[in-house]
Parts: C-alpha cells; structure tokens; sequence
C-alpha cells in the first residue's frame, strides 16, 4: 500500500553525507500534506527524527535535516557515522486513500 | 520520558483473533494523542493499521477495518488491538505509538512485539 517511494538503499562513508528521497503525488506530498521521517536501527524502537517536513525534535541531532519540494521529499544525512546504519522510512498523508498513515517504502542506509 | 510496551501471544492459529494490548508509561492516554497500531510484515515495509483518541474516536486502515478493533482502558493506561480471522499473511511485528493530532505522525514507538500466524 506504499504510495511514497524510497530508494532501496544508500550508502556512504563516515564523514560523508547522504540524502534520501521519498517521492509522492498530487494526492500525497504534492497536496500539500507534511512528510515525517523515521529512523529504525536494528533492534530498537522506530524513532521519529523529522516532523512538519523541517523540523526535528528534542535530542535529534542537526546533522538530520528534512525538505520538501513539489511531490518529493528528501532527508539528508551529514557528517555520516557508524550508528546511523539502520532503516528510514519517510510518512505523509494521501487523500486519494482515506489512509491516516502512507509510509515509504523504506531505505536501508549502510556505513561504509 | 514516554515509553511503550507491547504485550500479547507470539503464536496465533489461522482464522483465530489476534489481540495485542500497549502499556503506557509518561503520557496519559486520556491525553490529546492518537494511540495507534502500525505492523511490518517479514521484509516488507510499515502498514498503518488503526488509530484511536480517548474522547473515543476510533480511525481504521480501510484494508483492514472490518477486522480491526481498537480501544482504550484509561484506568489501566493502556490500549488495544483486537485482529480477527488472522491468515499467514497478518504474520508481523506490531508496534504501538502515540499519535500527534494536527498534523498526523507518530512521536513515540513501542519496540514491537512478533506475531507469528500459524497452526
């Protein structure tokens, strides 16, 4: 049911910087609607590391940084280190479906 | 700090109800919050599946709504997903989270708990 598509997976260096994008429609992201985004590192709790498409929350480091433009999103990573690795997923709002939630599809980012 | 916790069966049989309940600690779910449910299948991505709000506002995925049922115990701070008529293909882990009102997107996560559907 994934209307918001990732690339599968990225990767860099440590230092490096890396940015993922989630595109959407004129019925998700190009509507209007916010983009959040998500980090899921093996193990763990998912952890919301964007909101409001820009904004990150208390304790998220400014090496995150979210945009938006048009039907697409984009979450960029900089400064990559090793405890990044793990998966993110982006999520917004489609009105063609009657969905609260559409994820992304997922990408998973690996430290080389 | 706000924490979540699934808990529920690992192991439920085909065509049988799966219910999961979620143990609130630092957030009280008669808060202003959506209390939700999402799922991640085995390799796939995360599938929203039903969000609930204390004044009893109850909001389901469409594909799934029929079988979907959640709801709230303030007394216990706790909510709940009830799944009926599982298949294979509800084999997932399940995650609890609190929900933003607004501008919808989940703020907190539970761990997740495996839910295995098989005989």
């Amino acid at each position: 049911q994934s209307v918001l598509t990732q690339p599968p997976s990225v990767s860099g260096a440590p230092g490096q910087r890396v940015t993922i994008s989630c595109t959407g429609s004129s019925s998700s992201i190009g509507a209007g609607y916010e983009v959040h985004w998500y980090q899921h590192l093996p193990g763990t709790a998912p952890k919301l590391l964007i909101y409001g498409s820009t904004n990150r929350p208390s304790g998220v480091p400014d090496r995150f940084s979210g945009s938006k433009s048009g039907t697409s999103a984009s979450l960029a990573i900089s400064g990559l280190q090793a405890e990044d690795e793990g998966d993110y997923y982006c999520q917004s709002y489609d009105n063609s479906l009657g969905v609260f939630y559409v994820f992304g599809t997922g990408t998973k980012v690996t430290v080389l | 700090q706000v924490h979540l916790q699934e808990s529920g069966p690992g192991l439920v049989k085909p065509s049988e109800t799966l219910s999961l309940t979620c143990s609130v600690s630092g957030s009280s779910v008669t808060s202003d919050y959506y209390w939700g449910w999402i799922r991640q299948p085995p390799g796939k991505g995360l599938e929203w599946i039903a969000n609930v709000h204390q004044r009893g506002s109850t909001y389901y995925n469409p594909s799934l709504k029929s079988r979907a049922t959640v709801s709230v115990d303030s007394s216990k701070n706790q909510f709940s997903l009830i799944l009926s008529s599982v298949t294979a293909t509800d084999t997932a882990v399940y995650y609890c989270a609190r929900g933003r009102t607004g501008i919808v997107y989940f703020d907190y996560w539970g761990q997740g708990s495996l839910v295995t559907v098989s005989s």
